[in-house]
């Protein structure tokens, strides 16, 4: 069946470092991704998507871009900030109802 | 209030009690989602409404869970004779039907503890 897989945390940064969070998936057919961050105490944000291979989703300076031949959809930003601190999750779509999440990256992010 | 709404926001029962939780999704969102989300991990899919019909349960479903969506708008969710493996985040979503189904809006959650 369909699932994701991402890096393990925690990832502790210092403020203004580049952030990678890596983020592979298995699935059939074109699924669409997401990234959901979520902060302590909190439900799930939508942080950006992509729908189609190729696409770059982008938001509050993060972004992913689609890339089917390596079946990956990896979170990236130039310069984190302490703000920044959560739990990022990977997620994909793929017919049907639900959403399959990825077990989640703790990012820290230090001053 | 533009946001999906989940109440409680906590609940404390002991190992045995039935314990409901409400989800008010966003007002125009036909469809609405139920998740399980267990400390250090990623959510899990329950079931989903597409208005009042309930249309895919997870094997997670247990006997013991129970939802529903009488008119289409808000939902419930039960559980009975609640276990201790049972504590979790509840999570709920919504998100409209169309091309833009697949963007799952979610609300901030009932965290159960089970004594």
């Amino acid at each position: 069946g369909d699932s994701v897989t991402q890096m393990e945390g925690p990832v502790t940064l210092s403020e203004e470092a580049f952030l990678t969070i890596n983020c592979t998936y298995t699935a059939t057919g074109y699924p669409s991704l997401f990234w959901y961050v979520q902060y302590p105490g909190e439900g799930l944000q939508l942080l950006l998507k992509a729908t189609k291979a190729d696409d770059k989703g982008s938001n509050k300076g993060f972004e992913a871009t689609y890339r089917k031949e390596t079946t990956s959809f990896h979170l990236e930003k130039g310069s984190v900030q302490v703000s920044d601190s959560a739990v990022y999750f990977c997620a994909l779509y793929n017919q049907g109802g639900k959403l399959i999440f990825g077990q989640g990256t703790e990012l820290s992010v230090k001053p | 209030d533009t946001g999906v709404s989940q109440n409680p926001r906590h609940k404390i029962t002991k190992r045995g009690q039935n314990v409901t939780f409400r989800c008010d999704p966003i007002s125009e969102h036909n469809r609405l989602y139920w998740y399980r989300q267990t400390l250090g991990q990623g959510p899990e899919f329950l079931t989903y409404f597409q208005n009042e019909a309930q249309l895919e349960k997870s094997r997670l479903l247990s006997d013991r869970f129970s939802a529903e969506r009488p008119k289409g708008s808000f939902s419930t969710l039960e559980i009975q004779r609640t276990e201790q493996g049972d504590s979790a985040m509840y999570l709920c979503a919504s998100s409209p039907t169309g091309t833009k189904q697949e963007t799952q809006y979610f609300g901030p959650g009932t965290r159960l503890l089970v004594l």
